[in-house]
């Protein structure tokens, strides 16, 4: 089965750090993604990747960086934390080529700026 | 771009009960349509999805949804729900030559006993 991993279920950061969270996929997926998830709106793309080095932003990039050095392995910076990004955070991944892949998801991290 | 829409944040049902989740979407061109389900502190999971070929889809959990092209919707349906699928239901799409998803704001769906 596809695994895909983040490094925190839960996270409680203070405004103005810089914050990491981290996601890993064993599939060998090209494409990965970090979304996230507030009430009453659905799941919304900050970043994808669609090969190591390569980014895209998405729909909400402000405030956000990624890096991805290795395939497996697709990290979401918050370079200085502010309470506006207190918020579920998704990494998903699936494989590259295809509109109609299934997108496999992390379980999630829940991240909160005091 | 495309938007998916879906109608209702919020569908209480009792156990046993049919149940039908609204998506709509809009798009110029070809699309194609997943459902997800999202149960309580976990990642969202692939129900079901629409590519092509037949209009009546069927998903894990005895869920199916139908492709309605002229009504530029697809609804998720379940003729007898139990308590354990009480979760978050999230309709989302793609446009043809896009990787990335577009997802609906999601629908609660409680079922009670």
């Amino acid at each position: 089965d596809v695994k895909v991993t983040q490094s925190s279920r839960y996270l409680v950061k203070r405004t103005g750090e810089k914050v990491f969270l981290e996601c890993v996929q064993d599939m060998d997926h090209e494409n990965m993604f970090w979304y996230r998830q507030d009430p009453g709106l659905g799941l919304r793309l900050i970043y994808f990747s669609y090969d190591v080095k390569m980014k895209e932003k998405g729909d909400i990039p402000e405030g956000y960086s990624v890096s991805r050095e290795k395939k497996e392995r697709f990290s979401l910076i918050l370079e200085s934390a502010s309470t506006n990004q207190t918020s579920m955070y998704l990494c998903a991944s699936t494989h590259g080529g295809g509109t109609y892949n299934e997108q496999f998801f992390g379980p999630g991290t829940r991240l909160t700026v005091l | 771009a495309q938007s998916v829409t879906q109608l209702d944040s919020q569908v209480p049902v009792f156990e046993e009960a049919p149940v039908e989740l609204r998506c709509n979407y809009s798009s110029s061109v070809s699309v194609y349509l997943f459902w997800y389900v999202q149960y309580p502190n976990q990642g969202l999971q692939l129900l079901l999805k629409y590519l092509s070929g037949s209009t009546l889809v069927k998903g894990i959990n005895g869920f199916e949804a139908e492709f309605n092209k002229s009504q530029t919707s697809f609804h998720l349906r379940k003729p007898s729900v139990h308590i354990s699928d009480t979760a978050e239901y999230f309709c989302a799409g793609t446009q043809g030559g896009s990787e990335k998803l577009v997802f609906g704001k999601g629908t609660k769906l409680t079922v009670n006993p």
